[in-house]
């Protein structure tokens, strides 16, 4: 079955960067678009950048594009999200989800498999 | 930037009863294919989000009957038709037409 196991719990001081994995099991990964979200405390989700697991094109929020980076390896089945120059509004729940369809579907089908979450602490 | 909106932020419940609730897009999600790019989700409390409903009205694998999804262009409605105990959590629309940036909406925190 799909399964999309994150990283821990992490905390970092303000100025700090920060990198998150997913590792990715029971499925071809790279036949599937990954998504990179996340949740501030009572805060909506927000939609912070995407990457096609088999070419490695990446997409982001313009919120983000300038203070993040997504890379996948293909041989570790992980995707990694990379936060720069963290400040304590990036203080969130962090998710990574899997596209329902595959990358080359004629139409999406929603995100339809998420990871547990990981916390990001932001304090100094 | 397309704005989500949603309503009510928070509707009390009866079990067996139905619930409906409402999402409002800034722009229009109507694909030129014919399909609105508008997905449901719940996320319960302390979990991870589900997808319920995807391009505004299919049923996500595993999802009991009794969720279903209707609107067009701008209005969304998520409806409910025996609300069960398990179904509390917060609902978010999500608008997946004019990425690269998808888009969600405040919730509508379903409670019993």
């Amino acid at each position: 079955q799909v399964q999309l196991v994150q990283s821990g719990t992490a905390m970092k001081r303000p100025g700090a960067s920060v990198r998150l994995s997913c590792k990715a099991s029971g499925y071809f990964f790279a036949d599937y678009t990954l998504h990179w979200l996340r949740q501030a405390p009572g805060q909506r989700l927000e939609w912070v950048g995407w990457i096609n697991a088999g070419n490695g094109n990446t997409k982001f929020s313009e919120r983000f594009q300038d203070r993040v980076s997504i890379t996948g390896d293909t041989h570790a089945t992980t995707v990694y999200l990379e936060v720069r120059g963290l400040r304590s509004e990036d203080t969130a729940v962090y998710f990574c989800a899997r596209e329902t369809a595959v990358v080359m579907a004629p139409t999406p089908m929603g995100i339809g498999y998420w990871g547990q979450g990981t916390l990001v602490t932001v304090s100094s | 930037e397309i704005v989500m909106t949603q309503s009510p932020l928070s509707l009390p419940v009866t079990p067996g009863e139905p619930a409906s609730f409402s999402c409002r897009s800034s722009q229009s999600l109507l694909h030129r294919n014919g399909y609105n790019y508008l997905d449901w989700y719940l996320q319960k409390p302390g979990q991870s989000p589900q997808l319920l409903i995807y391009l505004a009205s299919n049923r996500a694998p595993g999802v009991p009957d009794r969720f279903s999804g209707s609107g067009s262009g701008t209005e969304f409605t998520l409806t409910i038709n025996r609300v069960e105990a398990e179904d509390v959590g917060t609902y978010y629309c999500m608008q997946a037409l004019h990425t690269p940036r998808f888009s969600f909406g405040p919730g509508t925190k379903v409670e019993i």
